[in-house]
């Protein structure tokens, strides 16, 4: 199956500071997504982005899927911010198989 | 965006007993909903995909006859955790899509004592 590697693990940022997280993945996906968790545990949907950039306010997204990664840009980090990213990827099926997640702290 | 809901939230259950997850989906109909299992500071692992009228899809190493699922209606679908062991606690997330988007539930924490 599909093997997806997130980093970093942690991440420890001040407020204001912006940061990048990265998703690799093994295999050509049809289904490319980035969540947060929060603190209680809630999965959001960020963005689905099998391919190109995207943003949503001061988070955005690109995947290049020909190199087979995705970077997680967040911008003017704020403490609500923190919590887990997950990278999850996943074919035609819509099964997704999930990274290990980069836990970010964002310090006021 | 959609809403997917859980429920119970938390749920404390005595060793050797079942406990049953509801997940509904309130606002859309969803043929196909997927459970995952989280252990703390962990990822998500693909439990199984349910499938509204038809039995679940599991992933190699869950046991079905101990993680029952049923999809009886398009808005619904649950998981019974069957004679409940202390390993089993766990954080159990569904979810399902609309589009290309999948939304989850809020979670059930279980604890088995």
């Amino acid at each position: 199956g599909i093997q997806v590697e997130q980093s970093p693990p942690d991440l420890i940022l001040q407020e204001g500071a912006n940061s990048t997280l990265r998703c690799n993945f093994s295999d050509s996906v049809n289904n490319l997504q980035w969540f947060h968790q929060n603190p209680w545990g809630q999965l959001i949907n960020l963005f689905y982005i099998p391919s190109g950039t995207k943003q949503n306010g001061r988070l955005s997204a690109t995947t290049v899927a020909t190199e087979r990664y995705s970077l997680l840009y967040i911008s003017s980090s704020q403490t609500t911010d923190s919590g887990v990213y997950f990278c999850a990827a996943g074919g035609s099926n819509y099964k997704l198989t999930f990274g290990k997640g980069t836990l970010l702290t964002v310090n006021p | 965006g959609a809403v997917v809901s859980q429920h119970p939230s938390w749920v404390i259950c005595k060793s050797g007993t079942s406990v049953k997850i509801e997940c509904r989906s309130l606002d859309f109909q969803a043929t196909t909903m997927f459970w995952y299992r989280q252990f703390p500071k962990q990822s998500l692992m693909l439990m199984a995909t349910s499938n509204e009228g038809s039995k679940a899809t599991y992933e190699q190493g869950v046991e079905k006859d101990k993680f029952l699922i049923n999809h009886a209606s398009l808005t619904l679908s649950t998981l019974t955790v069957t004679s409940a062991h202390p390993e089993d606690s766990s954080f159990y997330i569904c979810s399902a899509m609309v589009g290309n988007t999948i939304y989850f539930g809020e979670g059930s924490w279980l604890t088995v004592v």
